[in-house]
């Protein structure tokens, strides 16, 4: 079946603009994480939900960083006015219930490079 | 701070020897140890798991250690294979609310198995 899909794959963008990332859980996926991945470290967890509701968004770093997931579904990160620290790897993943954590499943990421 | 830590960045086996990747954490509230492997350009993909309350764990040629007094996991790879070469991830989950788990990574472990 399909997996966690991530749209762009890439993102060129400069400083100042916004950005929108989207991510396509696994049909059935109550629960949906997106994590970031910068240069040399390992993923770090942004934001959850369960539904619609972001019910953990502790790991969201300023308020130019928002989430939405309105249908409770497709989820979109929005980050505003763009930094060079930005740029990383911003992978989701999804998970059929909020339990067991080996049931989370990673997109590809959206690479974002903030000029 | 670095609640779980990976300190070698890279780590290199022959084919048929074992791989032994290593990972430390800071925080006793953690409840379960998890093993992600990733190749270049897609998402982590869950290996494996293993309960606080357990010491041991091991599926096929995977089996991971916990010292909880050590606070100190480790990944056995028996015997490995040049497609075992990937980046390496020890997780770490803390329980929010009962609910599901948000995972705190590590830095990674680059894999390289000779052939």
């Amino acid at each position: 079946g399909a997996g966690v899909s991530q749209t762009p794959s890439n993102k060129v963008t400069e400083k100042g603009k916004y950005v929108e990332l989207r991510c396509d859980p696994i049909s059935g996926h109550t629960a949906l994480y997106w994590y970031r991945q910068s240069l040399g470290q390992g993923p770090e967890f942004l934001i959850y939900f369960q539904g619609t509701g972001a019910a953990d968004d502790s790991g969201l770093p300023n308020d130019r960083f928002f989430a939405v997931r309105p249908e409770g579904s497709v989820s979109t990160l929005k980050i505003q006015r763009t930094e060079r620290g930005d740029s990383a790897v911003y992978l989701c993943a999804s998970s059929a219930i909020a339990g067991p954590v080996e049931t989370q499943y990673f997109g590809p990421g959206t690479r974002l490079l903030v000029l | 701070d670095q609640q779980v830590k990976q300190n070698s960045p890279s780590l290199s086996v022959q084919e048929g020897r074992i791989s032994i990747l290593n990972c430390d954490y800071t925080n006793s509230m953690f409840d379960y140890f998890l093993w992600y492997k990733k190749y270049p350009a897609e998402g982590p993909t869950f290996l494996i798991s293993i309960s606080s309350i357990k010491d041991k764990n091991e599926d096929g040629r995977f089996t991971v250690f916990l010292n909880k007094s050590a606070k100190h996991l480790s990944l056995h790879i028996v015997p490995s294979q040049p497609g075992d070469s990937a980046v390496y991830f020890c997780a770490a989950s803390v329980p929010y609310g009962g609910a599901t788990n948000k995972l705190i990574f590590g830095t990674g472990t680059l894999l390289a198995v000779q052939p």
